[in-house]
């Protein structure tokens, strides 16, 4: 069985300040990690994955992501955000074979200028 | 490339009536997902299609939820009786059978709001 902890249900920030969004998981199996954002009455569009090799991953719009095997996590970070990523944040893992996204609660990042 | 294409957008019903959301994935895309996103949660699966077969609906409560998917290509997801507890977003998704890794399309998902 996979799960995801999402540790934070809103993170607010002040424009150009950095941010980490933190994301912990559990699973038996090798997984695949994902990070999606969805905005207001949108459908949830996907930052950026991890699937193997480097820890370090970078999505689109700044994000990057680090995969620690060790801790079990993959938090999301940007280095200054702007207001246009308010947005909610949802982490989810997919575990070998199985297609199957198991998807946190999500985490709600609200810029404020 | 179209994304992937859900109607209607929103939907509101009285409870006891029947509901129906229909879902256009992206073309090439084998794999179909119906997911419930209720307020303030994540995105929970209900049934998965490889091409018009359902290879899993363990999620599905079969009891007023049906889906189909036959000609493996768009589907409809149906309701009857609605509920008041079934006011959430529907979202489908789609993905090809022979990737690699499982990344996912989404679609703009109904808003289904139940009186």
């Amino acid at each position: 069985a996979q799960s995801v902890t999402q540790l934070d249900s809103q993170v607010p920030v002040f424009e150009e300040a950095p941010v980490e969004l933190r994301c912990n998981y559990s699973s038996s199996v090798s997984v695949y990690l994902f990070w999606y954002v969805q905005y207001p009455n949108q459908g949830l569009q996907l930052l950026l994955k991890y699937l193997s090799g480097s820890t370090l991953v970078k999505g689109i719009n700044g994000f990057e992501a680090e995969f620690n095997k060790s801790q079990t996590s993959f938090h999301l970070r940007k280095p200054s955000v702007h207001i246009s990523d308010t947005a909610e944040y949802f982490c989810a893992v997919s575990g070998g074979s199985n297609y199957k996204l198991t998807f946190g609660k999500g985490t709600l990042l609200t810029v404020n200028p | 490339e179209a994304g992937v294409v859900q109607s209607p957008r929103y939907k509101i019903i009285e409870k006891k009536q029947p509901v129906a959301f229909w879902c256009n994935p992206i073309s090439g895309h084998n794999t179909l997902y119906w997911y419930l996103q209720n307020l303030g949660q994540g995105p929970e699966l209900l049934i998965r299609y490889e091409n018009e077969e359902a290879v899993d609906d363990s999620q599905l409560p079969k009891d007023r939820f049906s889906a189909e998917r036959l000609k493996g290509v768009d589907s409809t997801l149906k309701i009857q009786p609605a509920e008041l507890g079934d006011s959430a977003v529907y979202l489908c998704a789609s993905s090809r059978r022979d990737a690699s890794y499982n990344e996912q399309f989404f679609g703009p998902g109904t808003r289904l709001t139940v009186l």
